[in-house]
């Protein structure tokens, strides 16, 4: 019973690196997400896709592209990573439900050095 | 303008009493839900409850309950019977809309300590 599958869990990148972090749902979900978690900042939406094959910006998209590369997967990739990129990343996903609540993944924390 | 707003950052509850975390929306939609997550100290994200903003009654999971006062645009969250695994942070959010498609926002959380 996976849920919201995160990988990696935890990443160090120097200043300019790139990386993708992945994530996958075996719960059949049309929506994905993904948040980044900074301290007295709450959660904010990085990108989002609605379902397979559409994607759209949230509130803190500069620096990030994502793919949504089937129904089960949506990545997150950093191009040039920069320190301000420091965070816990968290992918979510949900459906159509009474609540259609947000399933989370258990978070990736990126240090950006 | 902030869609959610938690103007707790931190809270103390005793043992066994009841405690209450604000909320406020701004939404202009007619159908939108509120959420309230829990983030224990693990860092994992769960769901306790939700309130769709066509729902007459105030909605209530075990403990936790939500006191949905509508022409405020308030969500609160009553906590009954604090239990110290009750200590994490707390976080409200809305969805706009009906549609799989929509964006949920989050508040910026109340850290609720509870007290022996």
């Amino acid at each position: 019973n996976a849920g919201v599958t995160q990988t990696p869990k935890f990443q160090v990148l120097k200043t300019g690196q790139s990386m993708t972090l992945q994530c996958a749902q075996d719960m059949n979900h049309n929506s994905m997400y993904w948040y980044r978690q900074d301290p007295g900042m709450g959660l904010r939406l990085i990108y989002y896709s609605a379902s397979e094959g559409t994607t759209d910006k949230g509130e803190v998209p500069n620096g990030y592209n994502v793919s949504r590369l089937n129904k089960r997967e949506f990545s997150l990739r950093l191009e040039s990573a920069a320190p301000s990129q420091t965070s816990v990343y968290f992918c979510a996903s949900r459906d159509r439900g009474r609540a259609g609540e947000l399933f989370f993944g258990e978070g990736s924390r990126l240090t950006v050095l | 303008a902030q869609k959610i707003t938690q103007t707790q950052p931190g809270m103390f509850v005793q043992e066994k009493e009841a405690v209450t975390l604000d909320c406020t929306y701004d939404t202009s939609d007619q159908s939108y839900g509120l959420f309230w997550y829990k983030q224990p100290s693990s860092g994992e994200m769960i769901f306790l409850i939700y309130q769709g903003s066509y729902d007459e009654q105030n909605a209530t999971e075990g403990r936790y309950s939500l006191n949905f006062q509508k022409a405020r645009k308030s969500a609160n969250l009553v906590i009954s019977a604090s239990q110290l695994g009750d200590s994490a942070m707390y976080f409200c959010a809305m969805r706009e809309g009906r549609d799989t498609g929509n964006q949920f926002y989050f508040g910026t959380g109340t850290s609720l300590t509870v007290i022996p």
